[in-house]
């Protein structure tokens, strides 16, 4: 599609369960990238991916983070036994490579979900 | 300034007033800074990018100014309208490494 897609667009769980968010990017991008926002304050960059092969894994935590990006799926971020302070809105953005930057530049941002631990 | 917990710095103006928006970002080796508006319950969206090599770069009715020697990047929005009230942040990367937001600021502007 033409806009990055995200679902469910909110998600409660109770502390202990698990929570798995989508993510469809834009056709053709083949980086993507997962953010958490809390408050509205920064986005704490998670991981992101370079298609199926994870890119850049520095902000994820390891004990109850996961993500995945299958060829033809959505791309995945599952958070087992949740904690209240996993509540936050995660965010999902695509982008493309660029030749002339060799690298990737602009990130297109999905709606975001909003993920409340109870 | 500098926003504690909760608060995020704001910026109060009146609509049809030129607002600038300032961010100081961290890392001097960074080579590609980008502006993003975020708007209430919505994602954040893109507004404007800059590289390192330039200084200024214009859009539609906004400005980017980069001040390498300072680290320091602002964003001009010329006859701000009711519209342009978001939260903005600035974000900045080097390479292939990953973006790195700062931290926002709240324009508010009334009628």
């Amino acid at each position: 599609g033409e806009e990055v897609a995200q679902t469910p667009k909110h998600l409660v769980r109770g502390e202990g369960q698990k929570a798995k968010l989508y993510c469809a990017p834009i056709k053709g991008h083949s980086y993507v990238f997962w953010y958490q926002q809390v408050l509205k304050n920064e986005f704490k960059f998670l991981i992101s991916f370079q298609n199926e092969n994870v890119f850049d894994e520095t902000g994820m935590p390891k004990e109850r983070f996961s993500a995945k990006c299958l060829p033809n799926s959505p791309c995945s971020l599952e958070i087992q036994a949740t904690k209240l302070e996993d509540s936050a809105v995660y965010f999902c953005a695509s982008s493309q490579w660029s030749r002339r930057a060799s690298s990737y530049n602009e990130q297109f941002f999905g709606p975001g979900t909003r993920l409340t631990v109870l | 300034g500098e926003s504690v917990g909760l608060h995020l710095p704001t910026l109060s103006v009146q609509e049809g007033d030129n607002s600038i928006i300032n961010c100081a970002y961290s890392n001097s080796a960074s080579d590609y800074f980008i502006w993003y508006k975020q708007e209430s319950g919505k994602g954040p969206q893109f507004i404007i990018d800059i590289r390192s090599n330039m200084d200024k770069r214009q859009g539609q009715r906004v400005t980017v100014l980069l001040n390498k020697t300072v680290k320091h990047l602002s964003l001009q929005i010329a006859a701000t309208q009711p519209g342009d009230s978001a939260v903005y942040f600035c974000a900045e990367k080097k390479g292939y490494s990953t973006l790195t937001f700062g931290k926002g600021t709240m324009l508010l502007v009334s009628p």
